[in-house]
């Protein structure tokens, strides 16, 4: 089955850390561009970052740029965003997503909530 | 950045309606503008890229139109699973960015 499956939401404090990692299957991972959007809760979705096929180019929104990384391992179908400095305001769902101009296949999201 | 605002913000509908949702860029984004489904506690759903191309197993009630600045969503003979929010996205330029989405209710 072609799917995303994203894990490594919760909750952390103001300032720390988290990974997520999104795990792909049923397609040529090693082929697309992947990104990440995010929705906070009642909100619209926002464009976070991208990565290209062989992870020689990444892009980010300015409001992550210097806290957030994209990353991806091809040989084991992996997308990953390690999240540093994290804010009230980083609070969303996370959607891992296939392509770069054209996202036919999302993941479920986890949920990352930064609360003292 | 481009700013994506889309019009309405929302609306009521009934079944069998005709449904049009409009989209405009800040700046020209050639055909470069993709059209999203989303129901509550979901994740959304691709339904036109390319500004009017129908992704894969999306109803052919469902349309887009335009190029440039200007583009537009048309739902024709709107179906009970339709109620949902619509999100408009372009992608001609870095950061990539959504309109702030478009409600459809039931009238």
């Amino acid at each position: 089955e072609v799917q995303l499956v994203e894990s490594g939401g919760g909750l952390v404090q103001p300032g720390g850390s988290l990974r997520l990692s999104c795990g792909a299957s049923g397609f040529i991972f090693r082929s697309y561009w992947m990104t990440w959007v995010r929705q906070a809760p009642g909100k619209g979705l926002e464009w976070v970052a991208n990565i290209k096929e062989d992870g020689s180019e990444e892009n980010y929104v300015d409001s992550v740029k210097g806290r957030f990384t994209i990353s991806r391992d091809n040989a084991k179908n992996s997308l990953f965003l390690q999240m540093n400095s994290l804010r009230a305001e980083d609070t969303a769902v996370y959607y891992c997503l296939r392509g770069s101009n054209y996202y036919g296949l999302w993941g479920q999201g986890t949920m990352v909530t930064v609360s003292s | 950045d481009i700013q994506m605002t889309q019009s309405p913000s929302s609306l009521s509908a009934s079944v069998g309606d005709r449904v049009t949702i409009s989209c405009r860029a800040s700046q020209g984004i050639s055909n470069c503008l993709a059209w999203f489904q989303q129901k509550p506690g979901k994740a959304p759903k691709s339904l036109i890229y390319a500004a009017s191309s129908l992704q894969s197993g999306v109803p052919s009630r469902f349309s887009g139109s335009g190029s440039g600045t200007d583009f537009t969503l048309t739902i024709s003979n709107l179906q009970p699973e339709d109620f949902a929010t619509y999100y408009c996205q372009q992608c001609n330029s870095y950061p990539r960015t959504f309109g702030q989405g478009t409600k459809v209710e039931i009238k």
